[in-house]
């Protein structure tokens, strides 16, 4: 596609519930980021995907979070039994490989747990 | 591992007036360097990258000049308009710790600007 693209834009959950997150990253580009964006702070880093390469799941923080990458392309991110401090922006982005390569970001998915 | 530290906001300025706002990093090898802008209600954007030290990117009126010598990348904009308020972000990209070609963006905390007419 042309750019990135995540959905839904917008997911209001009850607390407890599962919530998928998709994102479709540009063709081509091999690597992929999801970050999380709370009201008023910057970029939190959760995971990276690159190529066939075990990905870095550092940032994710805690056991109720998960991400995948099916067929090197689409990701989903998957939060379990949301809390309300899960509520936050999620951010998917995605570059080429090369390290000058700028990484290209989603609209976002606002996830709200009520 | 890698970092970024980047000002802490919120910076606010009239319209016209001189900006800096401050990056440094720690990275292994040499890493590209990125400034991303965030306008309000919008999705993150690349505004200007360097690949190389002494390497000046340029964009709307946006300069940053990657110093190797003082691990740094300020952005700087001689005069700023109302439309510039947004949240800018610094960025760097180095090879990861399996080294190959895992490379990995990390980005600073992000700072605020807000220009008054």
């Amino acid at each position: 596609g042309a750019g990135v693209s995540q959905s839904p834009s917008n997911k209001v959950t009850e607390k407890g519930k599962d919530v998928e997150l998709r994102c479709d990253p540009i063709s081509g580009h091999t690597a992929l980021y999801w970050y999380r964006q709370s009201l008023g702070q910057g970029l939190e880093f959760l995971i990276y995907f690159q190529g066939n390469s075990a990905p870095d799941k550092s940032g994710l923080p805690s056991d109720r979070f998960s991400a995948e990458r099916t067929g090197g392309s689409v990701s989903t991110l998957t939060i379990q039994r949301t809390q309300q401090e899960d509520s936050a922006v999620y951010l998917c982005a995605s570059s080429r490989v090369w390290t000058f390569s700028e990484a290209f970001f989603g609209q976002g998915t606002r996830l709200t747990v009520v | 591992g890698d970092s970024v530290t980047q000002m802490e906001g919120p910076v606010t300025l009239s319209e016209e007036a001189f900006l800096t706002i401050n990056c440094t990093y720690t990275a292994t090898g040499y890493p590209s360097l990125f400034w991303y802008v965030q306008y309000p209600g919008e999705g993150l954007q690349l505004l200007l990258k360097a690949t190389k030290a002494d390497d000046k990117g340029s964009n709307k009126g946006f300069e940053a000049t990657y110093r190797k010598e003082t691990t740094s990348f300020h952005l700087e904009k001689g005069s700023v308009q109302v439309s510039d308020s947004a949240v800018y972000f610094c960025a760097l990209s180095a090879k990861g710790e399996s080294g190959g070609s895992n490379y990995k963006l990390t980005f600073g905390k992000g700072t605020l600007l807000t220009v008054n007419p």
